[in-house]
């Protein structure tokens, strides 16, 4: 049963700490979406990959989130220096284009205090 | 304004009830569109692609108007089960942007 796989499940963490959640797509899926969901904000899209290449990273705080996929089994999304207000659930999804639905992992639930 | 916009709800209806959402969407630009189910402390998991004609599964039929720039999910016969919250999202130009979801809570 293919399905995309997000570690860890879930982090607590200072403020001023960073951290590093990591993806493994959907074997054969070219596309990686990287989401952050919040009461408030609802699903907001935070970077995009096709083929290991950003795309589009413009819902990202750029100056403390990075996102990177060094190979095609694993992406991954840092925060440094993390703040409470990046406390949110992030989700990983991985899909064979933006015209085409998207699975999702379960997801990483940040708490940074 | 948001790419995507659903009401929030809740939808409060007994077993056995139609209840339909609507989403609506400011990029006329968008390809693909989808529902998606979440459920409480879980990740959303597609319910149906929508196509320009229309496309129904089961108890769910989905409708998408172009002009209006709005889809729409029907559900007839509301089970228990299909309390969770609904999620539209539109695809395309490198984006999937996803509402912030309609939730729908049926009562016995």
């Amino acid at each position: 049963d293919a399905r995309v796989t997000q570690t860890p499940r879930d982090k607590v963490t200072e403020m001023g700490q960073e951290v590093t959640m990591r993806c493994q797509p959907i074997l054969g899926h070219n596309t990686v979406f990287w989401y952050r969901q919040t009461m408030m904000q609802g699903l907001e899209l935070l970077a995009y990959f096709r083929n290991r290449a950003p795309l589009d990273d413009s819902g990202m705080p750029k100056d403390r989130f990075s996102a990177e996929m060094p190979d095609a089994t694993l992406a991954t999304l840092k925060i440094q220096p993390s703040e409470p207000r990046d406390s949110a659930v992030y989700f990983c999804a991985s899909g064979l284009g933006s015209d085409t639905e998207a699975f999702f992992g379960q997801g990483t639930r940040l708490t940074v205090v | 304004r948001k790419e995507v916009e659903q009401d929030p709800g809740p939808f409060n209806v007994p077993e056995g009830a139609t209840v339909a959402f609507n989403c609506t969407y400011s990029n006329s630009a968008s390809q693909s569109f989808f529902w998606y189910r979440q459920d409480c402390r879980k990740e959303p998991k597609l319910l149906m692609s929508v196509y320009s004609s229309g496309n129904e599964d089961g108890r769910f039929t989905a409708q998408l108007n172009r002009a209006s720039q709005y889809i729409s999910l029907l559900i007839r016969d509301s089970k228990l089960s299909d309390s969770a919250t609904y999620l539209c999202a539109t695809g395309g130009y490198n984006k999937l942007i996803f509402g912030a979801g309609t939730r729908l809570a049926v009562h016995p």
